[in-house]
């Protein structure tokens, strides 16, 4: 599987935008990025996937540099409830049917009131 | 639509005896994923089933540990003679497998402490 790297911890502020960064130079043509978070005590929850081009939806946009070695995860106004683990996660979309998860550390996010 | 559903939610078992999981994945979902997290420690891949069939078992401790998804019911995860290395949070995932990279619907876990 290829390797993803990101920080392990950041910090923002309630009702601020964060940028969560993750480094994936090994990524192959035909790796998804893929973003899950886990909250305290719960099951990790999908956040948003993509391929090449940026990507928006109700909870955050996913960024993508134009040589995919690298993507953005955005928050646009951090609340509490964003207070989590995060994890950039690559998976193959060659793969016919189903393919586990590889959560590596993740990136700890402390949100600020 | 009710979600992943996982009991016990906690569950507390002595040492030598045996520990059993059980998953309901989401309605229309083929496909059960479990997961292990140890205390401390990211979460860790252990088996990939569909309806009767293990299609992945390579995160599975060799001994000890076995899993199931039978035609009718739920997913089960059995650990038999638990050790207290075993103590550890599981989660269950559910996807309805139509494609390779199908967003997994986590269910909220099975805390297994081992006295």
């Amino acid at each position: 599987d290829a390797k993803t790297t990101q920080p392990n911890s950041m910090e923002s502020n309630e009702e601020e935008p964060v940028h969560l960064p993750c480094n994936h130079s090994t990524i192959s043509g035909t790796d998804y990025i893929h973003w899950y978070r886990q909250l305290p005590s719960q099951g990790p929850e999908y956040v948003i996937h993509g391929l090449t081009s940026n990507v928006n939806n109700r909870m955050a946009s996913l960024a993508i540099a134009e040589d995919r070695k690298s993507s953005t995860l955005i928050l646009h106004r951090a609340t509490l409830r964003d207070a989590a683990v995060y994890y950039c996660i690559l998976r193959d979309v060659v793969l016919t049917s189903g393919s586990r998860l590889t959560f590596g550390e993740g990136t700890q996010l402390t949100v600020n009131p | 639509n009710a979600g992943v559903m996982q009991n016990p939610r906690h569950l507390v078992r002595r040492r030598g005896q045996e520990a059993r999981l059980r998953c309901s994945p989401m309605k229309g979902h083929s496909h059960v994923y479990w997961y292990r997290q140890l205390p401390e420690e990211g979460l860790k891949f252990m088996v990939y089933l569909q309806k009767e069939n293990i299609i992945d078992e390579s995160g599975m401790p060799k001994e000890r540990f076995s899993a199931e998804f039978p035609k009718e019911g739920p997913s089960i995860l059995r650990i038999q003679q638990v050790v207290r290395g075993d103590s550890a949070a599981y989660f269950c995932a559910s996807s309805p497998g139509t494609s390779a990279f199908d967003e997994q619907y986590f269910g909220p876990g099975t805390r297994l402490t081992v006295t």
